[in-house]
């Protein structure tokens, strides 16, 4: 089993729609966890960031995590054009043994007007 | 401006030749990161750098060699012992992980190799 799972689509939505984009993962040590989005033949860039459990909201974005169920959540709100993309989860553990991030093969998006 | 800078954008490579690809940053950053990202694969980390003039192998270090002579520099050489080199390639760079818990990585714009 991969450490960090991540549907890789196509996702095609139409315009305003409300996305979700998941992540499952293994290693229980994972604390911090992020989103980045990544334009077609880009470098990707930092969405937003999440430590340990909860939401966090930034505009039209939220980032949930459920560690329980070893789960993370991107929604998308009233989706554009714009955001079509592909999007990578990446988590880390606690600690300087656990340094590096660990990413998700990424999730296609695309957004139909 | 800060940000990463990669050169060049796109390069092409004869077989059997070393190639290097560029990676400054200007964020002050102390680590320095190399990933390559083929489709479906995601971002699989070759080499990283956490100080100047020390640098650790990742999870697909063979056939290619790096130098972290400078902080702001981090060049990445595919050697001509590297099987399939075509790909894209990614620099990151990101503060002292003391400094920040997340360690969040910031990504330049990659360069695209391919091997003729």
């Amino acid at each position: 089993q991969k450490e960090v799972e991540q549907d890789p689509g196509p996702l095609s939505v139409p315009e305003g729609a409300i996305v979700s984009l998941n992540c499952t993962y293994s290693n229980s040590a994972f604390q911090y966890f992020m989103w980045y989005r990544q334009y077609s033949r880009k470098g990707p860039e930092l969405l937003m960031y999440t430590y340990s459990s909860g939401n966090k909201e930034d505009g039209r974005f939220t980032a949930q995590v459920d560690k329980s169920s070893k789960y993370i959540s991107l929604f998308i709100r009233d989706s554009q054009p714009s955001d079509s993309a592909t999007y990578l989860c990446a988590m880390r553990g606690a600690g300087a043994g656990s340094y590096q991030l660990t990413f998700g093969k990424g999730t296609k998006l695309s957004v139909i007007p | 401006d800060g940000g990463i800078t990669q050169s060049p954008k796109y390069l092409f490579r004869k077989e059997g030749q070393n190639v290097t690809l560029s990676c400054e940053q200007n964020l002050n950053h102390d680590a320095m990161y190399w990933y390559r990202q083929d489709p479906g694969q995601g971002l699989r980390l070759i080499y990283y750098s956490q100080i100047v003039n020390d640098f650790q192998k990742g999870d697909i270090a063979e056939g290619y060699s790096v130098s972290r002579e400078k902080k702001e520099s981090f060049p990445l050489t595919v050697t001509s012992a590297q099987k399939n080199p075509t790909a894209f390639y990614l620099c990151a760079s990101s503060i002292s992980p003391t400094l920040s818990s997340y360690n969040e990585q910031f990504f330049g714009p990659g360069t695209r190799l391919t091997v003729l």
